[in-house]
C-alpha cells in the first residue's frame, strides 16, 4: 500500500493567492483529517470526514479555509486568501473506522510570503 | 475538558540505557491512547496504542507504553535507547467515543546520545 498521499510536499507563494493542497487516503480508509502544524499551537485537528461527509470542522480557523471530499480517495484543503500566518505544515491522515489508528502522509510545507 | 499533557519538552538519554518520555491525560469516560513518533521533515508514524486491556501495551521498534488509569498517564518506555531512537514523540487522545478526534501533546523531544 502506498500509504496516504499528498501533494505537494512544498508550496511557496505570496500573501493573497489562493492555495489548494490535496490528499489521497489509503484504500478502504473511510475517514480522512486535515492537520495543520505549527511551533506556535503544535498540532491542530482543522477538519475530518467519514464517508466522504464532513463531521467536524470546528478547527478550520475562519472562513478562508475550506475543505473538499468529492469521493473516498481524494480531498482538497484551499486556503483563498493566504496570509503569512498560515504557514505551517498540513498533514492529512487516514483510518478504516472510528477509533482506529491513523495514518499520516508526509506532509506539505506551507510558505506564504 | 479534555487534554493531554506531555511535562517535558526534550529528554536526553545515552545510548543503551532505558528511556521514558512522560504523558498525562484528562479525559471523561475509557481512554483511547495513542502514541506517534515524527521523524525530521517527515509525517507522524504510530507506534502504539491503548484501547483496553493489559496495561502494559507494546508496540513498533520496541516501544512500550504502560497504561496507569490512578495515575491517568501512558508513559512511553524503551528499555535500551537507539541513537536511531531520536526524534519528536506525541502523545494522543481521543476526545469521545462517537468521534474521531484526536488530542495531540505539544510533542517531546527525544535526543539519544552516543
Amino acid at each position: 500500500d502506498a500509504g496516504v498521499i499528498q501533494s505537494p510536499r512544498h508550496e511557496v507563494t505570496e500573501m493573497g493567492q489562493e492555495v489548494t493542497l490535496r490528499c489521497k487516503p489509503i484504500s478502504g480508509h473511510n475517514s480522512l483529517f486535515w492537520y495543520r502544524q505549527t511551533m506556535m499551537r503544535g498540532l491542530e485537528l482543522l477538519i475530518y470526514f467519514n464517508n466522504n461527509v464532513p463531521i467536524d470542522d470546528s478547527g478550520m480557523p475562519e472562513d478562508r479555509f475550506s475543505a473538499k471530499m468529492p469521493n473516498a480517495s481524494f480531498s482538497t484543503l484551499k486556503i483563498q486568501p493566504s496570509e503569512p500566518r498560515d504557514s505551517a505544515v498540513y498533514f492529512c491522515a487516514s483510518n478504516s473506522q472510528v477509533g482506529d489508528t491513523q495514518y499520516f502522509g508526509p506532509g506539505t510545507r506551507l510558505t506564504v510570503l | 475538558a479534555q487534554s493531554v499533557a506531555q511535562p517535558e519538552d526534550q529528554v536526553n538519554v545515552a545510548e543503551g540505557n532505558p528511556l521514558t518520555v512522560k504523558c498525562t491525560y484528562s479525559v471523561s469516560g475509557n481512554p483511547y491512547l495513542f502514541w506517534y513518533v515524527q521523524y525530521p521533515n517527515r509525517g507522524l508514524q504510530f507506534l502504539l496504542k491503548y484501547i483496553t486491556g493489559d496495561n502494559l501495551v507494546k508496540g513498533s521498534y520496541g516501544f512500550e507504553a504502560e497504561f496507569n488509569k490512578s495515575q491517568t498517564s501512558f508513559h512511553l518506555k524503551k528499555p535500551s535507547a537507539l541513537v536511531s531512537d531520536s526524534a519528536l514523540y506525541f502523545c494522543a487522545v481521543r476526545v469521545g467515543y462517537n468521534t474521531d478526534k484526536l488530542i495531540f501533546g505539544t510533542g517531546t523531544r527525544l535526543q539519544v546520545f552516543p
